[in-house]
């Protein structure tokens, strides 16, 4: 069974700063791998994907993620953080043994808080 | 291009009730997907249904179900209300192509509260 793993429930930074929030995962096969972010009261927003190809993906509103394929890691990154970054982040896999559907299997979830 | 829109947005309902919430996808979009999120056990997949047949179903029992019209919207019913099916519910659209994972574009969610 496929399976991600958000380390970290909280994770802190000041504005101006790179942030990281970590991700790794667990699949069958090649790794379909996505970054969501969730604002309150609303639903998930897209960020990026990894299919195939380059490691280093770029994704909406500055974030982009490192794919790293011999430590099963997928983190997300920001050159500089912002206050309005600060929501809820989710890593998820799609299910590779769904029948070509899209079943996605999702992390726990890291608060971000961007602090001034 | 409108996005994926649900209704209603709250909901509150009594042990024992049924209720069904409504999702409308992305216009072009054939695939719904349909998730709960908890506190407790944070975000879980119901089930997909592309081109109104159920294509995957997750972990959860017989009276949750779903469906999907020729218009690609899409339903969810839960019968029997129990107190932990007090969630957020959000539905997800894609268009759906089989063998290639496109991303998921999710709608507000619904929130039901059962009492």
């Amino acid at each position: 069974a496929q399976s991600v793993a958000q380390p970290e429930d909280q994770v802190n930074v000041a504005e101006g700063n790179p942030l990281t929030v970590k991700c790794t995962y667990s699949v069958s096969g090649n790794p379909y791998l996505f970054w969501y972010v969730q604002y309150p009261n609303r639903g998930l927003q897209f960020l990026l994907k990894y299919i195939t190809g380059d490691n280093l993906v770029k994704g909406s509103y500055g974030f982009e993620a490192e794919f790293n394929k011999s430590q099963t890691s997928f983190h997300l990154k920001k050159p500089s953080a912002l206050v309005s970054d600060s929501a809820l982040y989710f890593c998820a896999v799609r299910d590779t043994a769904a029948g070509g559907g899209n079943k996605l299997t999702f992390g726990t979830g890291t608060q971000l808080k961007v602090e001034l | 291009k409108a996005g994926v829109t649900q209704t209603p947005r709250y909901l509150i309902k009594t042990r024992g009730q049924q209720v069904t919430l409504s999702c409308s996808p992305i216009s072009g979009h054939r695939s719904v997907s349909w998730y709960q999120q908890t506190p407790g056990q944070g975000l879980q997949f119901l089930f997909e249904y592309f081109s109104e047949t159920q294509r995957n179903k997750g972990n959860f029992p017989g009276r949750f179900s779903g469906r999907q019209f020729s218009n690609s919207r899409s339903e969810m019913n839960v019968s029997t209300l129990e107190l932990g099916d007090s969630a957020l519910y959000l539905c997800a659209s894609s268009t759906g192509a089989t063998g290639y994972s496109y991303e998921q574009y999710f709608g507000p969610g619904t929130r039901l509260t059962v009492t």
